[in-house]
């Protein structure tokens, strides 16, 4: 079976742009869930996507948005990106939003630099 | 709300010898999970071990166990006979059934293996 995949691995940005990152969710599983994670934090919850609907959203600006597609692909996307978006970008599906002892299979992630 | 208190920003080990990594929580949920995951260099998160708040045994999975203390809300890490191969990033994460179901990270643990 396949895991996370993510792309682009690196990514250039300048300020004020917008970017799209994409992840291709595990087998099987029906959520996806993007995380950003500066430089020495841990991954921070930007939202979660559920059977193509938003289910849950941490703190994070309007400017950072979601999309899931009918095979659980997922996009994000940032617009008017700033100095302070620079970071890894983590997609993790899991099997079911409600899941408890579920585990989350994790993308290696898209390294965003916004110059 | 949910969070997460790693205080060990870095761990050495000698090979082949234990190594026991903290990890303290705060809930007001009475069924939470909690997760341990490595994070290398490659940036990929590698689940490695889950104990459920009402779990009434420690978890284990190998040479991973987790030393799991409800009444201190402490769900520490130990990784026997370490291997050079576990020098990596380890963070602690927790999971309620509240809301997004979404993973609430620590700040992480860099262990380092010395030959």
């Amino acid at each position: 079976e396949t895991g996370v995949t993510q792309s682009p691995t690196h990514l250039i940005k300048t300020r004020g742009q917008q970017v799209t990152l994409r992840c291709s969710s595990q087998s099987g599983h029906n959520t996806v869930s993007w995380y950003q994670q500066a430089l020495g934090q841990g991954p921070q919850f930007i939202f979660q996507y559920y059977r193509e609907e938003e289910n849950g959203r941490g703190n994070f600006p309007p400017r950072f948005s979601g999309l899931q597609f009918p095979n659980y692909s997922s996009e994000l996307n940032v617009n008017a990106l700033e100095l302070d978006d620079s970071a890894l970008y983590l997609c993790a599906s899991s099997l079911e939003s409600g899941f408890l002892s579920g585990g989350y299979t994790f993308g290696s992630g898209t390294r965003l630099t916004v110059v | 709300a949910q969070k997460i208190t790693q205080t060990q920003p870095g761990m050495f080990v000698q090979e082949k010898e234990a190594v026991t990594l903290d990890c303290t929580y705060d809930t007001s949920d009475p069924s939470y999970g909690l997760f341990w995951y490595k994070q290398p260099s490659s940036g990929e998160m590698i689940f490695l071990i889950y104990q459920g708040s009402y779990d009434q045994q420690n978890a284990t999975e190998g040479r991973y166990s987790l030393n799991f203390q409800k009444a201190r809300k402490s769900a520490n890490l130990v990784i026997s006979a370490s291997q050079l191969g576990d020098s990596a990033m380890y963070f602690c994460a927790m999971r309620s059934l509240a809301g997004a179901n979404n993973l609430f990270f620590g700040t992480g643990t860099r262990l380092t293996v010395i030959p």
